[in-house]
This record gives structure tokens, sequence and C-alpha cells, in this order.
């Protein structure tokens, strides 16, 4: 049983092109994210949902917008996708217990190609 | 803002070595947790640890032992008798609080470990 799962695994698109990367948590998780992470391996968040609600917003361009239609899913549509989006996306969850802060679970990732 | 400074890059070792990976946090937090992080080659995040900061006791668990110093703004990683497995890259990280009420995780740069046979 997969505890969270990104699809796809990879994506190959050229600059320009719209895409998007789902994220599925079967914990049961309150709260979710979505994480870049470069190619020097560096990892920062983009976003995150508490209950379907944005709470945290980085220094992201505009041109990425996350949706949480429910708890349990977290996609991240990319527009006019540029060479620098190139990266690993993660998704990840944990439960947020109001006052302490627990781990997050990770997704696989989602290797993203811009050419 | 919150800061983690993981200063070995990459360190290498043989097998059955013991190796130590630094991490060291700057936080204005007084309430913070401190979590370690494995990524193998397959490139999947593991979770090994989390720390609150009112916790300095040592941990250990089986061949992984974490040394908490909030005296140093220290929180090492210690892998006993290290196998070809252990190698990945491992990553620190710091919880953040935010003025909403949330907190976010910081994530250190990670140290490279290769264990060869």
């Amino acid at each position: 049983d997969t505890a969270v799962s990104q699809t796809p695994k990879y994506l190959v698109t050229q600059m320009g092109n719209d895409k998007s990367i789902k994220c599925e948590q079967n914990l049961g998780h309150d709260t979710m994210y979505w994480y870049k992470q470069d190619s020097k391996k560096f990892l920062k968040i983009m976003f995150s949902y508490n209950n379907k609600e944005l709470i945290i917003n980085e220094t992201v361009p505009n041109r990425f917008s996350p949706k949480s239609p429910d708890k349990a899913h977290l996609n991240l549509h990319i527009n006019s996708l540029e060479l620098g989006d190139s990266a690993v996306y993660f998704c990840a969850s944990s439960q947020d217990s109001g006052g302490s802060y627990n781990e997050q679970f990770f997704g696989p990732g989602t290797r993203l190609t811009v050419l | 803002a919150q800061k983690v400074t993981q200063a070995q890059t990459e360190i290498s070792v043989v097998e059955k070595e013991d190796v130590t990976l630094d991490c060291v946090y700057e936080t204005r937090d007084t309430t913070y947790y401190l979590f370690w992080y494995k990524q193998p080659p397959s490139g999947e995040l593991v979770f090994l640890i989390r720390r609150n900061s009112f916790d300095e006791q040592n941990e250990i668990s089986g061949r992984y032992s974490w040394n908490f110093q909030k005296s140093t703004s220290s929180f090492n990683f210690t892998i006993t008798a290290s196998q070809v497995v252990d190698s990945a890259v491992y990553f620190c990280a710091l919880s953040e609080a935010m003025n909403t009420g949330f907190q976010k995780l910081v994530f250190g740069t990670g140290t490279r470990l290769l264990v060869s046979p």
C-alpha cells in the first residue's frame, strides 16, 4: 500500500507547455506539501495545504498553481514551462497535531525535464 | 530565518567503519523540531528521526544514533559499522514557526555518504 503517491514519475516536455502533477495520500493526514529539489539536491518548500486551505506559499512564480480538491489530494499545475523548472518535485503529507510538528512522509518524486 | 548547515558535502568510508554526519542549526524559536531524512540512490526520501527541542536525550536505533546538543545547536547522526546500503544523501531539517501558527521545514544541503565494500 503506497502511502503518498505521485503521477507521473517522469515528465518530459517542451518549453512553453502546461503540465500537471498529481499527488494522493492514504495516511489520513490533514496537511500536504509540494517541494522542489534542484540538480544540486537542494530541497525547498513551495506550497502547503492544511484541510484544503493554503497555508504556505513561498516565493514561487505565478506559473505554479497548486490545487487541493480534498484533504487526500494536492495537485500542482505549471503553466508556460521554462528550462529552469527542470527538477524533481516531491509531494509530502503530515498530520498537524496543533502545537506538535510531526514528520512528513514523502512521495516518490516526479522528475520534470523541460527541453 | 532558520538555517541548517551540513558542512560535509561528501564523506567516503569503507564498510564497517563508523561515520558521523554533522548538522548545525540556527533558530529564534524556543520550541522547534529537528529531523533527519535519508535519500538513497533510488530517489525517495525516507524519514529517520524527529526530535523536539525539549528532549535532549540521545537516541539509538540499531546501528543509527543521534546526538542532540542544544548548547552547540547541533544534531549529529552516527552510523556504526556502516554498510554499502547506507550509501545515500542524508538531510538534516529544522522546523520554522510562521506567523500563521503553522510551521514549515527548512532543509540542510545534505551530506552524500559513500560506503564502499
